[in-house]
Order: structure tokens, then sequence, then C-alpha cells
């Protein structure tokens, strides 16, 4: 039973427009939700993250929305550059667990 | 400066053999982590240890045994490897879950091939 889901395998953006990745998740008693970013060969990276006590988070380009009712959060990236195709993770955590809860992932390319 | 390293990055072996892998993290953390990515690209959470105490041990086979021989280090041995196992594994490490703005640092991975 997936607890987190990102529902868009692969998304293709344009250099310049805006990015919007896309998480959803079940367990209402997450209260911490990061986002990731994965280049190949590599590990993922931290980039984002938000309180359930906010809905919105901005760091530079990167925005990341929360909407509690409809549990879905969202990340985004404005403006795309081609720097950020990569895979991006959305994660998920209880207060205070040790454990964080990952979707599958989402393959953003931008395209020239 | 490698926050988070895993050594070797490749491993390819037989099926039966026995095989470790390394990791070590110069961060200060007390928080470490080993996940498994599968085939359909999902990161599993395998084992966490904090302070070398062991504090999540996700059902994984007992033929994968983990070891912390100090804070610093978070290593994952491997007995009688099988196919399935076939994967790339990546540690992780991170401060206690309750400090502000938490996040875990990953290791660059290992990629097993079990043939």
């Amino acid at each position: 039973d997936q607890q987190v889901k990102q529902n868009s395998p692969s998304l293709s953006v344009q250099e310049g427009r805006i990015s919007i990745l896309n998480c959803d998740y079940t367990n209402s008693m997450f209260d911490y939700f990061l986002w990731y970013k994965k280049y190949p060969a590599e590990g993922p990276t931290f980039l984002i993250s938000i309180s359930s006590i906010k809905d919105k988070n901005e760091d530079g380009r990167f925005t990341v929305f929360l909407n509690k009712s409809a549990k879905h959060l969202s990340l985004h990236i404005v403006p795309s550059q081609p720097g950020d195709s990569a895979v991006y993770f959305c994660a998920a955590r209880v207060d205070s667990n040790y454990q964080l809860i990952w979707g599958a992932g989402t393959k953003l390319i931008i395209k020239p | 400066d490698t926050a988070v390293s895993q050594t070797p990055k490749y491993l390819v072996t037989q099926m039966g053999n026995d095989k470790s892998i390394k990791c070590e993290q110069n961060l200060g953390h007390d928080t470490m982590y080993w996940y498994k990515q599968d085939s359909k690209k999902f990161l599993k959470i395998m084992f966490s240890y904090n302070n070398k105490e062991l504090i999540i041990n996700e059902t994984v086979p007992n033929r994968f045994s983990p070891k912390s021989p100090d804070k610093a280090h978070l290593n994952l041995h491997i007995n009688s490897l099988e196919l399935g196992d076939s994967a790339v594994y990546f540690c992780a490490s991170s401060r206690p879950p309750d400090t502000l703005q938490e996040t875990q640092y990953f290791g660059p991975g290992t990629r097993l091939l079990v043939l």
C-alpha cells in the first residue's frame, strides 16, 4: 500500500517555463514533507521541505505547496532550467519518526 | 569533502557469495540508514541506527545484517546473495528527526549485480 504517490512517472517542460510536480498521500498523520532531487548515478539530494503547519514554502526558484484537506503537495520550479532535469522524489514523515516514506519519483526533462 | 561515502560503487558477484558494503559519514550525524532502490525505483528503508543502536529494522531477510562500529559508520553485510538482491543500495545520515529542518543526506549508492 503506497502511502505516498507520484502518479506521473515523467514530465517534459520547455526551458524557462514552470515545472509542476505533484505528490499525493494517504496518511493524515504525516506532518513533514520533503522533496529530493536525484541525478543518475548519484544519491538523492535534499531540495525543499514543508511542515504541515504551513501551506507554502519558497526557496529561490522552488516553491512547495501543501493542501492538507486534499492530501496533496506540489513542487513548482520557475523558471525551469536544463540543470533541473532529474528525478524528483516526494517523501513524508510522521512527527519525530525516523522513517521517511517515499514516492516512486517523477523524471523531469527540461527541453531547450 | 564527501559528506556520505559508500564503497564500493559497483559490485558484481556470483549467487551464494557473501559481500559487504561500507558507509561513512563525516557530518557528525547520530543517525544512519540503509535504503534499497528496487527495479521500480522505489526507495525502501531497510535499517536505521541512532547512536549505534538499531531503531528501524524493516522486513528484510536476515541474510542482511547491518553493523555500526561507531556513529560515523554503518556497514551492510549480505550473506548468500540471491539474484533478487540486485539493486542500488543507498546509505544516508541525518540528525535526529526531532531536530528542526532535519533532512537525510545520501551517499552515491552501490550498484549490486548478482549473477
